[in-house]
């Protein structure tokens, strides 16, 4: 059954540092978006994206971080310059058809020191 | 601000039992509902997904919506142990990217 698929597992990473997690989505999905767990809080929305733009963002996602497909299979966050309110489970999904159900990758676990 | 509410719990049941769990959400124009299955350090399952009033379906989980007043349930038939695990609500805004907005989510654990 096709998953998808985040790497790194874990990244530890210090303040001010730049970051790039990346996420290979299920391959005939069209639309990709990422979310972020902070531990013991609620799953939140960060970015959608469809057709190579983003079609949607929350107050999350400032000018720090940006999304990008640069190629057929991978879709990439970059945060700038993390700070530690940056740390986080940071999960990426995609689903074939905007209405549907999102299929969420095991997750990238960003510790910012 | 769009809100989805859900008990914490935890809802301990007995094995094989009924689990019911409840959500509620802020936006009357919602209209599609999702509810995903979170093991302690890992990602979200989706497990159900119910856009009409009434009932779905599949396998020992029933989804019910009642969208007049602002209500997802799902229900849990023959509760095993492995069920145990965070049940997380979800709405998508069709008119906002289709983000997802997640209730915190209810504890459930299944006691052998």
């Amino acid at each position: 059954e096709p998953e998808v698929t985040q790497t790194p597992s874990h990244q530890v990473t210090q303040m001010g540092q730049e970051v790039i997690l990346r996420c290979v989505p299920i391959s005939n999905h069209l639309y990709f978006y990422w979310y972020r767990q902070i531990l013991g809080q609620k799953v939140e929305f960060l970015v959608s994206f469809y057709n190579n733009e983003i079609s949607e963002k929350s107050e999350i996602f400032d000018d720090q971080f940006s999304v990008e497909r640069p190629d057929g299979s991978n879709f990439t966050l970059k945060i700038r310059s993390t700070k530690l309110e940056d740390s986080a489970m940071y999960f990426c999904a995609s689903s074939p058809r905007g209405s549907g159900g999102q299929y969420f990758g095991p997750g990238t676990r960003l510790t910012v020191t | 601000q769009k809100e989805v509410e859900q008990n914490s719990g935890p809802l301990s049941v007995p094995e094989g039992a009924i689990a019911s769990l409840n959500c509620t959400y802020s936006d009357r124009g919602s209209q599609s509902f999702f509810w995903y299955r979170q093991y302690s350090g890992k990602s979200p399952e989706l497990i159900m997904f119910i856009y009409s009033n009434g009932d779905k379906e599949d396998g020992r989980f029933t989804a019910q919506l009642n969208k007049a007043s602002q209500y997802v349930s799902l229900l849990i038939r023959d509760s095993q142990p492995s069920d145990s695990a965070t049940y997380l609500c979800a709405v998508n805004d069709d008119n906002a990217g289709n983000m997802l907005t997640f209730g915190g989510g209810t504890r459930l654990m299944v006691k052998p």
